[in-house]
């Protein structure tokens, strides 16, 4: 089974800041990594697929990339509305599996 | 616009089977090249895969649970279903189910709590 590990676990960020999260897999999964962001009570929703496609409706300051073992997701001028946790997740290889996710909080 | 929908007992007495359904609304679930989809998250902690179906009736499931799991689909309601037997504490989460477009999850129910407890 792949494991993704993300880093930090949580990090604590002021408004219109930048933020870089990563997540890096114990193998090689090539592009097969993609983005989720969880608010609290609510189910994830996809931001970014395959490293680096942003999924429709997602605000253009969501950007993802990488491949192979190490992938970033980038935030740029975060928002309030940002405040919430995110998970990566690979499709390489079954079983699928996720990151632990990083918490994120907006001051 | 593809809604699902989780349904099901919220508690659930140890040893006894969990049994959960999804029904898909917004478009028929036998359509297009999707895999339906079970992940669950204990609170507070990080997702876990379950397992897939494929409008084949195919199925994948996480090793960790697979003696234990069965994903079934039920194309005349628009529906596919979860059971996890001899359950556990352990096996207290919030269950989603979700629709993979191309292995991305892009569409996920809200989300059912299940409490193994006696």
């Amino acid at each position: 089974e792949i494991v993704l590990t993300q880093s930090p676990d949580f990090q604590s960020v002021t408004p219109k800041e930048n933020v870089t999260l990563t997540c890096r897999a114990s193998q090689t999964i090539g592009s097969n990594l993609h983005w989720y962001q969880q608010k609290p009570d609510q189910s994830p929703k996809l931001l970014i697929k395959y490293a680096s496609q942003s999924f429709s409706g997602v605000p253009a300051r969501f950007s993802g990339s990488g491949s192979g073992t190490d992938f970033t997701l980038t935030i740029n001028s975060l928002e309030a509305e940002d405040a919430a946790t995110y998970s990566c997740h690979q499709s390489s290889s079954l079983p699928h599996s996720f990151g632990q996710g990083t918490k994120l909080e907006i001051k | 616009q593809v809604r699902l929908q989780e349904s099901g007992p919220g508690q659930v007495r140890p040893s006894q089977t969990l049994s959960l359904t999804c029904t898909v609304s917004g478009g028929s679930i036998s359509s297009g090249s999707y895999y339906w989809t079970w992940v669950r998250q204990p609170a507070g902690k990080g997702l876990e895969w379950i397992g897939r179906i494929y409008i084949s009736g195919s199925t994948n499931y996480n090793p960790s649970l697979k003696s234990r799991v069965t994903i079934s689909v039920d194309t005349s309601k628009n529906q596919f279903s979860l059971k996890l037997s001899s359950v556990t504490a352990a096996d207290t989460a919030i269950y989603y189910c979700a629709r993979a477009s191309a292995m991305a999850y892009d569409y996920w129910g809200r989300g059912t709590l299940v409490t193994v407890s006696s």
